[in-house]
């Protein structure tokens, strides 16, 4: 039961790049959300996808584009790197349908864009 | 503006005694709220969640009490541990709609 998958587990940019960061999640769950982690702003919504072939904007979406093809999968794009961006990224899913019901987290995804 | 504020960036505390970790939210549409526990690069697990339906909730070594008036719950580990050091976030969900509102987050330290 692997839960709540990211990768890379690590990646370095160059200001410019592009990059996809892939989520997968084998619990069949709807919603899906990326949020990024930097240090003393707790994590931030960036995007997030109430189910499949949905997405929807976070607190923090500039810079970022996600798709939800598929119900297992949320990706999250970033389209010209900027050092602003180097972040701890991290995926979750839940299923909200469930009583007393909380989201299942990734490992993260260490991001430097130099 | 912070919906959920942690305003104690860091607690530390001897094993033991009692580590009281505290959350304040300004959203009166929050009904759902949760504690998740950060390792060093390791994805957030959760701790313990709390409905606003109810003031408290234990399991094991931690409670969870909601003071909805105050709009303001806190995280209550007895005894603390070493094993107990980590980051603490507090969250919370609106009602109809499940998108987690997270805090900044307490470093907590339990020292041997």
């Amino acid at each position: 039961n692997a839960g709540v998958t990211q990768t890379p587990k690590f990646r370095v940019l160059k200001t410019g790049q592009s990059m996809t960061l892939l989520c997968a999640q084998d619990m069949n769950h709807e919603y899906m959300y990326w949020y990024r982690q930097d240090p003393g702003m707790g994590l931030r919504l960036i995007h997030y996808s109430v189910g499949e072939g949905t997405t929807a904007k976070g607190e923090v979406p500039d810079g970022y584009n996600v798709s939800r093809l598929k119900k297992q999968n949320f990706l999250l794009g970033l389209e010209s790197a900027a050092p602003s961006q180097t972040s701890v990224y991290f995926c979750a899913s839940v299923n909200p349908d469930r009583v007393n019901t909380e989201a299942f987290f990734g490992q993260g995804t260490r991001l430097t864009v130099v | 503006d912070q919906q959920v504020k942690q305003n104690s960036p860091s607690l530390s505390v001897q094993e033991g005694r009692i580590s009281i970790l505290n959350c304040d939210y300004t959203n009166s549409m929050f009904d759902y709220f949760l504690w998740y526990k950060k390792y060093p690069a390791e994805g957030p697990t959760f701790l313990i969640s709390i409905s606003s339906i109810k003031d408290k909730n234990e399991d094991g070594r931690f409670t969870v009490f909601l003071n909805k008036s105050a709009k303001h719950l806190s995280l209550h580990i007895v005894p603390s541990q070493p094993g107990d050091s980590a980051v603490y976030f507090c969250a919370a969900v609106p009602g109809g709609s499940y998108i987690p509102t997270f805090g900044r987050g307490t470093s907590l330290i339990v020292h041997p």
